[in-house]
């Protein structure tokens, strides 16, 4: 079970906002984060905790291990305004998904 | 590179069954052959999170949700790069869109992990 804090938050464009996920169990760094924009299907921003995909910008990082992860954008840009979704891959399913943070704009 | 498609009814009365499919194609389509990827299904009520439903690998190898495992079926065919998913017995809990998507497998493990390409989803409604 993934515990995802907070469900939701207000920001201004250049803010640095982080987002915390809290695994139920230690899953080493089996954790990937999530995008979702309106009407979008999700796309993958980190994965095994602190993997940058491919093509999403450097503004973005994830870090943590075990128990605990953040989710960080450094520098929050009009198009980061969207839904975070932390994920843990780790053994057995079902594989959860946390509650989901919605950024907003403050 | 990849594109994923699914299709569904939009509309299923309550104790029937769902059936979706997910579509295969581009440059990348012969990946659902690869020994490198699960394929699988996500759904998200309205409103609501993420929640995993099934996976599958080439071979057919299947992983599901617990809470859904008595009324799920996921399939594979490689032949035609489609995948597909049915549930049975559908309630108005069942309302939701469902995304299909492609799981990459970590490296010296052979569980799904994380989903680097999705359809666009297709909203399946329950109702009489």
């Amino acid at each position: 079970h993934m515990t995802q804090s907070p469900s939701s938050l207000s920001a201004s464009v250049g803010d640095r906002v982080t987002i915390t996920c809290r695994s139920s169990q230690a899953i080493t760094t089996f954790v990937n984060w999530y995008q979702q924009k309106p009407g979008k299907a999700p796309k993958l921003l980190i994965y095994a905790a602190s993997k940058l995909e491919s093509g999403v910008p450097s503004r973005f990082s994830g870090s943590g291990s075990e128990i605990d992860f953040t989710l960080t954008i450094s520098s929050l840009q009009l198009e980061d305004f969207a839904t975070y979704y932390c994920q843990q891959s780790y053994s057995t399913p079902p594989w959860t998904f946390g509650q989901g943070t919605r950024v907003e704009l403050k | 590179q990849l594109q994923l498609q699914e299709a569904g009814p939009g509309l299923v009365r309550p104790s029937e069954t769902l059936s979706l499919i997910c579509a295969v194609s581009g440059v990348s389509a012969d990946s659902i052959r690869s020994s490198s990827y699960y394929w699988g299904w996500i759904r998200q009520s309205p409103g609501q999170g993420l929640e995993w439903i099934a996976n599958i690998y080439h071979n057919g190898y299947t992983y599901y949700n617990p809470s859904l495992r008595s009324r799920l079926t996921i399939s594979i065919d490689t032949s035609k790069r489609q995948f597909s998913l049915t549930l049975t017995s559908v309630t108005a809990a069942d309302t939701a869109m469902y995304y299909c998507g492609r799981h990459r497998i970590t490296e010296g493990r052979n569980y799904p992990g994380e989903i680097d390409y999705w359809g666009q989803g297709t909203l399946v409604t329950v109702s009489s």
